[in-house]
């Protein structure tokens, strides 16, 4: 009963290819958030939706692009790899997507995206 | 830019004594902060918060202490077993913005 789930773990890819990961969470949250943790250990908020509506992107690359296709699933496609992608890419979500006091973000396993 | 720091990388205790892990942060616009815990291979998971109008809040064996006029905040673990052993993750957000800040970690060691 895994609540917020990604797919997949690891994901081994040359540069230049296109990928996409997975999130889903089964706690019926309204929002939900991509991160990626680089090398220096920092985790890093990349884009958030609430009910399927865009509410945060911070400054990535165009060619990472959020997709959400109802509130329970956040999918992250990237185009064009770099070596510089390679990280710890974390979903999450929370309840309530006001940023209250009760908004906890609940976190993934995180995909280990490793670029040749 | 960091606006949330956590200085140590890693701390080393005893089982059964006091772990203290500190942050700071730099944006006087944060009024909510959260730890997190993480296991190596697992995301992080919600410890403890506070909000800016206290200055302590407990659960169980984890207390947290805010400083605002320091913009210190600080996780004490009493006492510390060895399964406390992993990266505590501060964390911090203003208003009803979503976006959380993270620190980069300290690696806590709890020696059996």
């Amino acid at each position: 009963d895994t609540a917020v789930s990604q797919t997949p773990k690891y994901l081994v890819t040359q540069m230049g290819n296109d990928k996409s990961i997975k999130c889903e969470q089964n706690l019926g949250h309204d929002t939900m958030y991509w991160y990626k943790q680089d090398s220096k250990k920092f985790l890093k908020i990349m884009f958030s939706y609430n009910n399927k509506e865009l509410i945060i992107n911070e400054t990535v690359p165009n060619r990472f692009s959020p997709k959400s296709p109802d509130k329970a699933h956040l999918n992250l496609h990237i185009n064009s790899l770099e070596l510089g992608d390679s990280a710890v890419y974390f979903c999450a979500s929370s309840p309530f997507g006001a940023g209250g006091p009760g908004d906890t973000q609940y976190f993934g396993p995180g995909t280990r995206l490793t670029v040749l | 830019d960091q606006q949330v720091k956590q200085n140590s990388p890693s701390l080393s205790v005893q089982e059964g004594r006091i772990s203290i892990l500190n942050c700071d942060y730099t944006n006087s616009m944060f009024d909510y902060f959260l730890w997190y815990k993480k296991y190596p291979a697992e995301g992080p998971t919600f410890l403890i918060s506070i909000s800016s109008i206290k200055d302590k809040n407990e659960d169980g064996r984890f207390t947290v202490f805010l400083n605002k006029s320091a913009k210190h905040l600080s996780l004490h673990i009493v006492p510390s077993q060895p399964g406390d052993s992993a990266v505590y993750f501060c964390a911090a957000r203003s208003g009803s913005n979503y976006k959380l800040t993270f620190g980069k970690g300290t690696l806590l060691t709890v020696n059996p």
